[in-house]
């Protein structure tokens, strides 16, 4: 299994650009997330899904938007760039249902940089 | 929303050395992990603990669900141990898990 994969790596944007940040996952999970991580600080949830068709929103969603097309994929979309969206981001995923089958697996994460 | 609370914030170490990371928590959780944030940025699964005490290696740790808090034992420390740790709790019912701002730890040769 390769587990959580998230592509691009690194990526630089100019304000008011608009990309995808692509993340799936090979465990058959069923919940899936998505995270900011800015320096010094915790994780912030943006958005999150528990299941394909199922999607809502996190602590921090304004200025993204996300689709769950099928159980394995979770894109993070950012329109109209802004340098407050620096930040490295991270996909998650758990089987889901409640107990152990809650704990999560994160990808590597992206590095964002919007000049 | 849940308050996730961890200390100290920063912590340096000499090789060899052992370490308790707290996490205090200010609801009742249904999970609880830690994670290890390696200098790569990768977050590694450490423990899933939402009560009990659990042990892997030099690493163990205790949650006591009922005084709302959890503790992370490092033992013998390596300098791979350095990074940052992570508590982060769910509370029953959300699928939404809270982060605390995490531990710094560096551990020197």
């Amino acid at each position: 299994n390769a587990g959580v994969t998230q592509t691009p790596k690194f990526r630089i944007l100019k304000i008011g650009q608009s990309m995808t940040l692509q993340c799936t996952q090979d465990m058959n999970h069923n919940y899936m997330y998505w995270y900011r991580q800015d320096p010094g600080m915790g994780l912030k949830l943006i958005y999150y899904s528990v299941g394909a068709g199922i999607t809502d929103k996190g602590e921090v969603p304004n200025g993204y938007n996300v689709s769950r097309s099928t159980t394995e994929d979770f894109p993070l979309r950012l329109e109209l760039a802004a340098p407050s969206q620096t930040s490295v981001y991270f996909c998650a995923s758990s089987y889901g249902g409640g107990g152990a089958y809650n704990e999560q697996f994160f990808g590597p994460g992206t590095r964002l940089t919007v000049l | 929303g849940i308050q996730v609370e961890q200390s100290p914030p920063d912590l340096i170490l000499q090789e060899g050395a052992n370490s308790t990371l707290r996490c205090n928590f200010s609801d009742s959780v249904n999970n609880l992990q830690w994670f290890h944030q390696n200098p790569w940025g990768q977050l590694i699964n450490l423990f899933y603990i939402p009560s009990g005490t659990k042990q892997n290696g030099r690493l163990s740790a205790t949650t006591v669900a009922t005084e709302r808090y959890s503790l992370l034992y490092i033992s013998s420390s390596q300098t791979t141990d350095s990074g940052v740790y992570f508590c982060a709790v769910e509370i029953g019912g959300s699928y939404i898990p809270t982060f605390g701002r995490g531990t710094s730890l560096i551990v020197h040769p």
